[in-house]
């Protein structure tokens, strides 16, 4: 089975380029989150949408960065301007979220890999 | 107090060893919870889900204690390919699709 699927691997770009991260879940999968993973700072949530909706949003750091899902099957996640200080690693997840199956876990793809010079 | 806490460690053992970590989490209405494995420069995996009457899982153990609202994971016989990063995770409420991260126990088994 196709786990989530991220592109792309790795991007190294310029600072005030535009970024875009792009994420496939899982089939049948409803809610995906998008993270950052820094040495500094963990695992950080970004935001997560249920059923393609935005449900919550707080931890996008500021104005530049956005996500949207647009359809069961597709997610990008964009940096516009980008800086230095956004260099990491950024995951994608996906799972099946029902209140009567709450053991569902979360499945991550590989990540993208960003430098921002 | 952050909402699921974890020893950083690192833990360094012995090939063979036995090790537990424990995960203590704030929310009393948590309903899941997980154990993840995430090695260097790689994504989180999921190792095992922990349910209320505990489970095994080959030489991994998971149990969960609501009333003192920590989980624990013990591996035995440590094998040199289980030195990782071991991460608790938890849901906080029904009908919440968030998972809360603990930020990670860094397990090394040494030769």
């Amino acid at each position: 089975d196709a786990g989530v699927i991220q592109s792309p691997r790795h991007e190294v770009t310029e600072m005030g380029q535009e970024v875009t991260l792009r994420c496939k879940p899982i089939s049948g999968h409803n809610s995906l989150f998008w993270y950052r993973q820094t040495m500094m700072r963990g695992l950080e949530l970004l935001i997560y949408f249920n059923n393609n909706v935005p449900i919550d949003d707080s931890g996008m750091p500021e104005d530049r960065f956005s996500a949207k899902m647009p359809n069961a099957s597709f997610s990008t996640l964009k940096i516009q301007p980008s800086e230095p200080r956004d260099s990491a690693v950024y995951f994608c997840a996906s799972s099946l979220s029902s209140s009567g199956q709450p053991y569902q876990p979360q499945h991550f793809g590989d990540g993208t890999r960003l430098s921002i010079l | 107090r952050k909402e699921v806490e974890q020893d950083p460690g690192p833990f360094n053992v012995p090939e063979g060893a036995t090790v537990a970590f424990n995960c203590t989490y704030s929310n009393s209405a948590s309903q899941s919870f997980f154990w993840y494995r995430q090695d260097c420069r790689k994504e989180p995996k999921l190792l095992m889900s922990v349910y209320s009457s505990g489970n095994e899982d080959g030489r991994f153990t998971a149990q969960l204690n609501r009333a003192s609202q920590y989980i624990s994971l013990l591996i035995r016989d440590s094998k040199l390919s289980d030195s990782a990063t071991y991460l608790c995770v938890v849901r906080s409420l029904p009908g919440t699709y968030k998972y809360i991260f603990g930020t990670g126990t860094r397990l090394k088994v040494l030769a």
